[in-house]
């Protein structure tokens, strides 16, 4: 297994388009878990599911962002009308489901600059 | 809510110096606690944890004990390497599989 997978690695957008950005977690941990990471602050938490289910959101993610899990496998985290303020490291993690504060493996993010 | 202080950085020792990175938190009920590490270019990884009181968590010559009375999870080397030139993030899951918590990090410099 080669760990949990971000892509693409970076992206450079114009301020108002739509971007896409897509997780693939490690094969058989079903918990997957979005971030945001801006300089000099700690991973936010954006979004969670547990398989397909999408159980939580946090008020950081507003109505411009969306993410989906269809079969339960990858994820897709996009971002509608960019703004600068979208600029950020994205980050995935993804947990096993066995037992309760299991490790979460993080990918290496998806860096998004909004010009 | 839940939250995370961890002291400010940047930190620079020297190699074989004696680290510490202060870590406190506020949470509800009996949170699990975590260290993470993020190497330059690299994703963040687990480097210790602790799920209850007086639980000391290591690897790799880092320690950090989950103490309850003061909430504070501070970690600890003896004797740092320029290997361990990283950021440093503390965290916080206050039950099962939720969503961590992350302090602010704390970026640290060992030099030769």
């Amino acid at each position: 297994d080669t760990g949990v997978s971000q892509d693409p690695r970076h992206k450079i957008t114009k301020r108002g388009q739509n971007v896409t950005f897509r997780c693939d977690p490690i094969s058989e941990h079903n918990r997957l878990y979005w971030y945001r990471q801006t300089l000099g602050q700690g991973p936010e938490f954006l979004t969670y599911f547990q398989n397909e289910a999408q159980l939580e959101k946090s008020r950081l993610l507003s109505d411009r962002f969306s993410a989906e899990r269809p079969k339960g496998s990858f994820s897709t985290l996009e971002i509608q009308r960019t703004e600068q303020g979208d600029s950020a490291m994205y980050l995935c993690a993804s947990r096993t489901k066995q037992g309760p504060n299991t490790e979460a493996f993080f990918g290496q993010g998806t860096r998004l600059t909004v010009v | 809510g839940n939250s995370v202080t961890q002291m400010e950085g940047p930190v620079t020792l020297s190699e074989e110096a004696f680290l510490t990175i202060n870590c406190t938190y506020t949470a509800t009920g009996y949170p699990s606690l975590f260290w993470y590490v993020q190497y330059p270019g690299e994703g963040l990884q687990l480097l210790l944890k602790a799920t209850k009181a007086d639980d000391k968590g290591s690897n790799k010559g880092f320690e950090a004990t989950y103490r309850k009375e003061t909430t504070s999870f501070h970690l600890e080397k003896g004797s740092v390497q320029v290997s361990d030139s990283a950021v440093y993030f503390c965290a916080l899951s206050d039950r099962g599989n939720t969503p961590l918590v992350f302090g602010k990090g704390t970026r640290l410099s060992v030099i030769a």
